[in-house]
């Protein structure tokens, strides 16, 4: 079975500050690895995506994510976000393998301060 | 390419009653993929469709089925509707082959039940 953790419910930061969304998994085998942002009233919008390969993986908007294995984690970044940025943050993972069940963290609500 | 598009955006419904939702998949996608979406539970897999089979199946009561058609869109049902339905319903096209394809979602049905 997986798990996706996602450390902090909401986060707010001033317009222009980094930012840093944390996410953590479990699961027993390899693992594929995802952040999807959702807007209000809208769907969700993959961000960027991690299969394989480097560890530092780059997504639309100016979001990157770093895959590290022995933390399990899959913490996503920013180094300076918009207000256009405020939105809420899923991290999901799936197994693969021709599996297309997305099993998602409870999501992080980011709020960013003009 | 035109995106996920679902019907009917909204709903209310009442206690007892059916429902049966629809989701049309980006062209040539052959992989439907339905989420339910609750503040309380998150976004949850109800299950997967890849050429009119069920390929995976999420852990819900047996009131929610779905079914694909032969040109790839896909209805999902619930019966007996009971107030915890009261969720936004996703659904997600692919194209479905391969280790792993990138999942596109719709905007969403949001579902009231009273």
């Amino acid at each position: 079975a997986q798990s996706v953790t996602q450390l902090d419910s909401q986060v707010p930061v001033f317009e222009e500050a980094p930012v840093e969304l944390r996410c953590n998994y479990s699961s027993s085998v390899s693992v594929y690895l995802f952040w999807y942002v959702q807007y209000p009233n809208q769907g969700l919008q993959l961000l960027l995506k991690y299969l394989s390969g480097s560890t530092l993986v780059k997504g639309i908007n100016g979001f990157e994510a770093e895959f590290n294995k022995s933390q399990t984690s899959f913490h996503l970044r920013k180094p300076s976000v918009h207000i256009s940025d405020t939105a809420e943050y899923f991290c999901a993972v799936s197994s693969g393998a021709g599996s297309y069940q997305l099993t998602f963290g409870k999501g992080t609500k980011l709020s960013v301060i003009p | 390419k035109a995106g996920v598009t679902q019907t009917p955006r909204y709903l209310i419904k009442t206690r007892g009653q059916q429902v049966t939702l629809s989701c049309s998949p980006i062209s040539g996608h052959r992989s439907v993929s339905w989420y339910q979406q609750t503040p309380g539970q998150g976004l949850q897999f109800l299950f997967e469709y890849f050429s009119e089979t069920q390929r995976n199946k999420g852990n819900f009561p047996g009131r929610f089925s779905g079914r694909q058609f032969s040109n790839s869109r896909s209805e999902m049902n619930v019966s007996t509707l009971e107030l915890g339905d009261s969720a936004l319903y996703l659904c997600a096209s692919s194209l479905g082959q391969g280790d792993w394809e990138t999942q596109y979602f719709g905007p969403g049905t949001r579902l009231l039940v009273l």
